[in-house]
């Protein structure tokens, strides 16, 4: 059992690049969530996903899309990177019934 | 979700309890209190949760006071893996829609055990 599985794990972009962060869970969760992280600084919701064809604001959604085509995937893209997604992001699954989070390793993201 | 107040920082010595504090006053009757940690460089793991009852499972106890509006995390014998960032996040585990499981993070309680 995998769990939460983020690909990949560093990345290093330059300006105005696009790219698309990849989350998978083999846990059959209905809600799956994007979360930044700064240094020294808490998580950050993005986007999250109650269910396939299900997407919803966070806290800090600008620049970034999200689209949930199946249960087990909950990618996250960057249309045109800048120096402020500079970040950790955290990806992260939970059932309904059972409302406890399980987070990915993370990506760890550069943007120059 | 009601607002959380932590420490910023706690020591500990190795093999003693650590004992976390979390003030959440303005939590409302149908919110529970979550904890999770955060090890150096990881994704957050969940530690424990309850609503009025204390708590506790392999990891830790949760002891929330009778007025719901504090709770304290314990680690019985704390090691040097416990040293982690220490969340506590209040709120309604029965949202519905698109609020479910919408997770707010503080700044946290950075947890230094030492030998």
């Amino acid at each position: 059992n995998a769990g939460v599985t983020q690909t990949p794990k560093f990345q290093v972009l330059k300006t105005g690049q696009s790219m698309t962060l990849q989350c998978a869970q083999d846990m059959n969760h209905e809600y799956m969530s994007w979360y930044r992280q700064d240094p020294g600084m808490g998580l950050r919701l993005i986007h999250y996903s109650v269910g396939a064809g299900i997407t919803d604001q966070g806290e800090v959604p600008n620049g970034y899309n999200v689209s949930r085509s199946t249960t087990e995937d909950f990618p996250l893209r960057l249309l045109s990177a800048a120096p402020s997604q500079t970040s950790v992001y955290f990806c992260a699954s939970s059932s309904l019934s059972k409302n406890i989070q399980y987070f990915g390793a993370g990506t760890r993201l550069s943007v120059l | 979700d009601a607002k959380t107040t932590q420490p910023p920082s706690m020591d500990c010595a190795e093999g003693r309890a650590a004992n976390l504090p979390c003030n959440h006053s303005t939590i409302s009757g149908n919110e529970y209190v979550y904890w999770y940690r955060q090890i150096h460089s990881q994704g957050p793991q969940y530690i424990i949760h309850g609503l009025k009852n204390n708590e506790t499972n392999e990891m830790a106890s949760l002891i929330i006071t009778e007025d719901r509006k504090s709770s304290t995390l314990i680690l019985p014998h704390a090691t040097l893996r416990d040293t982690a960032v220490y969340y506590c996040i209040v709120r309604d585990s029965n949202a519905g829609g698109t609020s479910y499981g919408k997770l707010t993070f503080g700044q946290g309680t950075i947890l230094t055990v030492h030998p």
